[in-house]
């Protein structure tokens, strides 16, 4: 039972250019929404998070928003650098942090 | 470095062979989590540790599965019988709950299964 989804397998931006990663849920029960990153032979590693009671959330080039009513959430990222190059996860909490659930992931290429 | 780590990185193993696997949490965190990960799939959640307690543990963790921390520091995940299906990325992640409060989850490296 999936419960976290990214529908994008995959995404090629240009560097210097806005990428933008879509999320949905299925679970509105869902209070804590995560995202990671993740290179190649390494572990993910935690981007940023946003809890229910916000709808954005902002860090430097990162900004996550959510949207509730739609049990969607998407993470910005502007401007792109090829460091960015890596695959994104989404992930989400039942209760503040706890164990995750994701999302299969997105591969994002940033092209100069 | 102080990070998660995990050992070995790579074990390729006969089917119904019994495997080991180790994590080390980064040293002040008292929350210790596995996760297995697939091919085209995000990290699906195994079982996590409070301290040296078990506290949940995922229906994907068959009785062939077995995890301890004993003295609420290191971690490991033992795989009886092991089948094909078992070959995947096994992760440990850590963190800190403090006063009903957890802190990010750290990821180590995983460890590569591959069942022959």
């Amino acid at each position: 039972d999936q419960q976290v989804k990214q529908n994008s397998p995959s995404l090629s931006v240009q560097e210097g250019r806005i990428s933008i990663l879509n999320c949905d849920y299925t679970n509105s029960m869902f209070d804590y929404f995560l995202w990671y990153k993740k290179y190649p032979a390494e572990g993910p590693t935690f981007l940023i998070s946003i809890s229910s009671i916000k709808d954005k959330n902002e860090d430097g080039r990162f900004t996550v928003f959510l949207n509730k009513s739609a049990k969607h959430l998407s993470l910005h990222i502007v401007p792109s650098q090829p460091g960015d190059s890596a695959v994104y996860f989404c992930a989400a909490s039942l209760y503040s942090w706890g164990k995750l659930q994701f999302g299969a992931g997105t591969q994002v290429v940033v092209t100069p | 470095d102080t990070g998660v780590s995990q050992d070995p990185r790579h074990k390729i193993t006969k089917r119904g062979q019994n495997v080991t696997f180790r994590c080390d949490p980064i040293s002040e965190h008292n929350r210790l989590y596995w996760y297995r990960q697939t091919l085209g799939q995000g990290p699906e959640f195994l079982t996590y540790f409070q301290n040296e307690a078990q506290l949940e543990k995922s229906r994907l963790l068959s009785d062939r599965f077995s995890a301890e921390r004993p003295k609420g520091s290191f971690s490991t995940l033992e795989i009886q019988r092991t089948e094909q299906g078992d070959s995947a990325m096994y992760l440990c992640a850590s963190s800190l709950e403090l006063m009903g409060a957890e802190y990010e989850q750290y990821f180590g490296p995983g460890t590569r299964l591959t069942v022959t």
